[in-house]
């Protein structure tokens, strides 16, 4: 069975620092992992996706990296800021089918809380 | 372009009542979700509809019913609401290409009392 685990469950920070999130997944065979970021009250927005080739990827002050042999991926904030406070799952798929049948696996995510 | 909507944003059942939960999305994607959302649980799907006139199971189907009433919507309907159905629900849809990325709606808040 197909299964992405998050960690921390919850992480609170200072604001300025930074912090790294992990995802572990058992999904085979892989096709891309991506980050999305929950704020409260509001449904996942995409942050990056990772394909099999990629081990970096930056969007902003977040930087996803991806190790397909270890099947871990991590998420790095840079100089946190208060409105990084959210919720961040990791989700990855195994399959690529135009027709539709695409069924991803989600983590549970991890609750970020940035403290000014 | 409101990307994915839902209707309504809140919502209170009381036990054995029945309900329509709505979602539209206006980008042309083929494939629409629903998940629900309980806490420490992240998100499972309920159904999906690959492309319009298909719909099939996810892993929690029990208690829901759905139609894809066209390429746009998708609703999800609890003919007799039980309290274990009180979560967030949202809606997705997806765009077809490599990315597979998935856009979602704002979410429908419901409680069963």
């Amino acid at each position: 069975k197909n299964q992405v685990e998050q960690s921390p469950q919850s992480l609170i920070i200072l604001e300025g620092k930074n912090c790294t999130l992990q995802c572990n997944y058992t999904v085979s065979p892989f096709s891309n992992l991506r980050w999305y970021k929950q704020d409260t009250g509001r449904g996942p927005v995409s942050l990056t996706i990772m394909t099999f080739s990629e081990n970096t990827k930056s969007n902003g002050r977040y930087t996803a990296t991806l190790d397909a042999d270890t099947k871990q991926s991590s998420l790095h904030i840079t100089a946190s800021q208060l409105s990084d406070s959210a919720s961040y799952i990791c989700v990855v798929s195994d399959t690529y089918a135009s027709g539709g049948s695409y069924i991803p696996t989600f983590g549970r995510g991890t609750s970020l809380i940035v403290h000014p | 372009n409101a990307g994915v909507t839902q209707t309504p944003k809140f919502q209170v059942l009381k036990t054995g009542q029945s309900m329509t939960l709505q979602c539209a999305q206006d980008m042309n994607h083929n494939s629409m979700y629903w998940y629900r959302q309980d806490p420490g649980m992240g998100l499972r799907l309920i159904y999906y509809s690959a492309s319009e006139g298909t719909t099939d199971k996810g892993e929690v189907p029990n208690g829901y019913n759905v139609s894809r009433l066209n390429k746009r919507e998708f609703s999800l309907r609890l003919e007799s609401a039980a309290p274990s159905q009180t979560s967030v629900y949202f809606c997705a849809s997806r765009l077809t290409s490599p990315s597979n990325e998935q856009f979602f709606g704002p979410g429908t808040r419901l409680t069963v009392l």
